[in-house]
């Protein structure tokens, strides 16, 4: 079975500095997608970014980048120029055989 | 993107009774899944709803403790039977809009048993 790790239960940065969230998992599947989704107090789950395995480059999405790095089965995500409606709770999750497997997620303060 | 709603949005239950959570999408889809948010936890995929089949449930979740319905392409419920203060949680549905794998969530329905 796939699991997915955080291993920063909190992490916390100053607005308009950069931080980054890691990610591990485990998996014996060659083809399979990695997502970053963001839970800020209102429950919504919101798709920040996403990366599928066969490609090199890391994806990009504004503010937002992934460094993946396929052998070391990671997957994390730089935020740049933090801002206040950053604060949330961040998931990763691991996209393979048909379903979603999520991380205990990473809770993220912005520091005024 | 989709709008996709639920309902109701919240509800404080007594154990024992049944709670039917309705999750409606703007746009046809294929396939439809409903997760388990306990307090301060991860989600949990509870089960994976296709128009036209049965759900296929996860390990530790059962249709008769979480039957599911999916009678046509843009609605599906979640009943969360005989409740107890254990099956307190977010329960949340999500739908692959354009088969790449991508899922998109609703907002949510915080559930209280008390």
């Amino acid at each position: 079975a796939q699991t997915v790790t955080q291993s920063q239960p909190e992490m916390s940065v100053q607005e308009a500095e950069t931080v980054t969230l890691s990610c591990t998992y485990d998996t014996s599947e060659s083809d399979y997608y990695l997502f970053w989704y963001k839970q800020p107090p209102s429950r919504q789950m919101i798709l920040v970014i996403r990366q599928e395995a066969y490609k090199q480059q890391n994806a990009t999405e504004n503010r937002f980048s992934v460094n993946f790095q396929k052998a070391a089965k990671s997957f994390s995500l730089k935020i740049s120029d933090s801002q206040l409606g950053d604060a949330a709770m961040y998931f990763c999750a691991y996209f393979g055989n048909e379903k979603l497997t999520f991380g205990t997620g990473t809770r993220l303060t912005i520091i005024p | 993107s989709a709008v996709i709603s639920q309902k109701p949005s919240r509800d404080i239950c007594q154990r024992g009774t049944s709670l039917t959570i309705q999750c409606q999408v703007d746009s046809q889809v294929t396939m439809m899944f409903w997760y388990r948010q306990q307090p301060g936890q991860s989600l949990t995929l509870i089960a994976t709803a296709n128009q036209g089949s049965e759900a296929t449930y996860e390990s530790g979740f059962v249709i008769d403790k979480f039957p599911i319905s999916r009678p046509n392409l843009t609605f599906s419920t979640l009943t969360v039977s005989n409740m107890s203060p254990e099956d307190s949680s977010i329960y949340l549905c999500s739908v692959d809009l354009t088969g790449s794998y991508e899922q998109y969530f609703g907002p949510g329905t915080r559930l209280t048993v008390t």
